[in-house]
């Protein structure tokens, strides 16, 4: 985990607001994927990107999620309207473009919508 | 879909003896890897095996891989209390042009003192 940030480390938010979480990758690492951990599972694949480019979006919903990679700052996962069932523990797994097989990952952020 | 299985679900073991965890997986892969999840924490890389390679160690970690079956077994030797987390296998593939981790569900393990 080392280096890899994400915050908040918690999040609640009531129905219909926006939730914004943030990853900064480990120095150096120009690749990022977001996961979805809904509670006794494993975490599900949403979005990769590399800066400035979303490279797989298939495992993110179409509708209320977006992601983006700046070319400066954090990586940032967006979700509007929150609903119930967006509450889970949202991971970033960062990479290198020279190891692209090994991730290393943030905390999380456990997101509630109340 | 391409998913790893785990099992057991749950496992518990006492202090000194090992822990024997079996992943499973549907198609191709590049390589697989096994993380640990502590409560409420992130994931933590503990070891990656290639198609090509069948054993890795890493201290007490052993990993085992065989492509004919599609399955994989985690091997934790003299478990310790502070072995007890969740593990998961993660299958690297590519798919659609982009390469991807796909998770099991894993298998909390728990070691009593």
């Amino acid at each position: 985990n080392a280096g890899v940030m994400q915050n908040p480390r918690h999040l609640v938010r009531r129905r219909g607001q926006e939730a914004r979480l943030r990853c900064s990758p480990m120095k150096g690492h120009s690749h990022v994927y977001w996961y979805r951990q809904l509670p006794e599972e494993g975490l599900k694949f949403m979005v990769y990107l590399q800066k400035e480019n979303i490279i797989d979006e298939s495992g993110m919903p179409k509708e209320r999620f977006s992601a983006e990679f700046p070319k400066e700052g954090p990586s940032i996962l967006r979700i509007q309207q929150v609903v119930r069932g967006d509450s889970a523990a949202y991971f970033c797994g960062t990479e290198s473009f020279r190891s692209t097989d090994t991730q290393y990952f943030g905390p999380g952020t456990r997101l509630t919508v109340l | 879909s391409q998913q790893g299985e785990e099992d057991p679900q749950a496992l518990s073991i006492q202090e000194g003896e090992n822990a024997t965890m079996n992943c499973s997986y549907k198609t191709s892969i590049n390589n697989l890897q096994w993380y640990r999840q502590n409560s409420g924490r992130g994931l933590v890389h503990l070891i990656l095996i290639r198609s090509n390679e069948r054993e890795k160690h890493s201290g007490r970690l052993r990993v085992t891989l065989d492509t004919s079956k599609k399955s994989s077994s985690l091997l934790i030797t003299a478990s310790r209390a502070a072995d007890t987390a969740s593990y998961f296998c993660a299958t690297y593939f590519t798919q659609g042009g982009s390469e991807k981790l796909v998770f099991g569900k894993g298998t909390k393990l728990t070691v009593n003192p």
